[in-house]
């Protein structure tokens, strides 16, 4: 089964701190994604990624930069942290590119709190 | 504004009960997908469903795709407690891969 892989379960940060949140895909997946998860909202989409290197804007990128320098790899950049970019961060992978109706593989999420 | 609309955002109801939860949108989407989602556990794909008026069964749970493709509904049969979670509508239309996520149903079946 695909496992995708978030490096921390929990995160305590300061404001202004740069944060680096990071995902790993072992099924070869073309597709990553980067969601933030608050109550009442559902999941919104960050930036995603269909190739090493490449990257696209989702509908709330402002404060956030990614990198994909490997396939199996998706890191969120959040520069200077705020208080209002505390959430729950969900990465998820599919497995290929330009697809309507791909599953999504999540992982189990990063809660993370800027004090 | 949310692309999709899910009704209720939280439904309670005891061990044996029937339940239906909506997913609404004045969007056409070229495909739909249901999520659950367990605490402390990213979402998992129940279902996909493609085809405007389709209907697909997953033991006690039965999805229906709207004929227009702009609405989808969940409906479970003799809720259990392992049926608690928050459920999760996605859709994708066709001009954009992407998946937009409706905002959940916090469903709670209680024993």
């Amino acid at each position: 089964d695909v496992k995708v892989t978030q490096s921390s379960r929990y995160l305590v940060k300061r404001t202004g701190e740069k944060v680096f949140l990071e995902c790993v895909q072992d099924m070869d997946h073309e597709n990553m994604f980067w969601y933030r998860q608050d109550p009442g909202l559902g999941l919104r989409l960050i930036y995603f990624s269909y190739d090493v290197k490449m990257k696209e804007k989702g509908d709330i990128p402002e404060g956030y930069s990614v990198s994909r320098e490997k396939k199996e790899r998706f890191s969120l950049i959040l520069e200077s942290a705020s208080t209002n970019q505390t959430s729950m961060y969900l990465c998820a992978s599919s497995r290929y590119r330009g697809t309507t109706n791909e599953k999504l593989f999540f992982g189990s999420g990063t809660q993370l709190s800027v004090l | 504004t949310q692309l999709l609309e899910q009704s209720p955002q939280f439904l309670s109801i005891q061990e044996g009960e029937n339940l239906t939860v909506y997913c609404n949108s004045s969007s056409v989407f070229s495909s739909l997908q249901w999520y659950r989602q367990e605490p402390g556990e990213g979402p998992v794909l129940l279902v996909t469903v493609v085809t405007g008026g389709e209907v697909k069964k997953l033991k006690r749970l039965t999805f229906q795709f709207g004929d227009a493709r702009k609405d989808s509904s969940l409906h479970i049969t003799a809720a259990q407690p392992g049926d608690t979670g928050l459920y999760l509508c996605a859709g994708s239309r066709s001009n954009d891969y992407k998946l937009s996520f409706g905002a959940g149903t916090t469903v709670t079946v209680r024993a």
